[in-house]
């Protein structure tokens, strides 16, 4: 079974700050998720990659296979960022990892 | 864009009652759902894969008999915690896949959730 493993578990910034989120996992992938998800619970997918990057507004996120790695990063910080973003290894079977809970204050 | 329709977005109950989730897609044909469960500040699990016209696919360690999963047309499936207990207590939520044509584009759509609370 995969094990999908996310640093920083806690993120704080200011307003306007660079965020970068990690996500590892063991076993090779051929597609990885990013999700987000608001204090309410409701969830939202980010990105659906497979390799290389992808970008979407002041999101990116980039993937690794061989280092079987990935990463998001969000530019140019705002509040309403704040929620837990969390990579789930979309092979088969959704397998999530414990997610990153990011504050962004003013 | 896609949506997934998920109702009720929260319910209380009392111990021994049964409740019915439901989650619908609301602009496409979703053949495969699938519906997960997550405890205060824990990670989101998979719980069950829903198969359009056949039994769902349980995870191991759910009980398919505590939580029985419809899926009776391509647009609707629901989750039902028969003989709820406060240990069932949790947020459940449902995602489908995308669909464009006949090709499943991998995309994952989800439900708002739903807040179950057994007393």
């Amino acid at each position: 079974k995969n094990e999908v493993e996310q640093s920083p578990q806690n993120l704080t910034a200011q307003e306007g700050e660079f965020i970068t989120i990690n996500c590892s996992y063991s076993v090779g992938i051929s597609a990885l998720h990013w999700l987000q998800q608001h204090p309410g619970g409701g969830i939202v997918s980010l990105f659906m990659l497979s390799s290389g990057k992808k970008k979407h507004g002041r999101l990116i996120a980039t993937i690794n296979i061989q280092e079987k790695h990935s990463s998001l990063h969000i530019t140019a910080s705002h509040p309403r960022d704040s929620a837990v973003y969390i990579c789930a290894d979309a092979t088969d079977k959704l397998i999530f990892g414990t997610g990153t809970r990011l504050q962004v204050f003013p | 864009g896609a949506v997934v329709s998920q109702h009720p977005s929260w319910v209380i109950c009392k111990s021994g009652t049964s409740v019915k989730i439901e989650c619908r897609s609301l602009d496409f044909q979703a053949t495969t759902m699938f519906w997960y469960r997550q405890f205060p500040k824990q990670s989101l699990m998979l719980m069950a894969t829903s198969n359009e016209g056949s039994k769902a696919t349980y995870e191991q360690g759910v009980e398919k008999d505590k939580f029985l999963i419809n899926h009776a047309s391509l647009t609707l499936s629901t989750l039902t915690v028969t003989s709820a207990h406060p240990e069932d207590s949790s947020f459940y939520i449902c995602s489908a896949r995308g669909f464009s044509g006949q090709a499943n584009t991998g995309e994952l759509f989800f439900g708002e959730g739903s807040r179950l609370t057994v007393l």
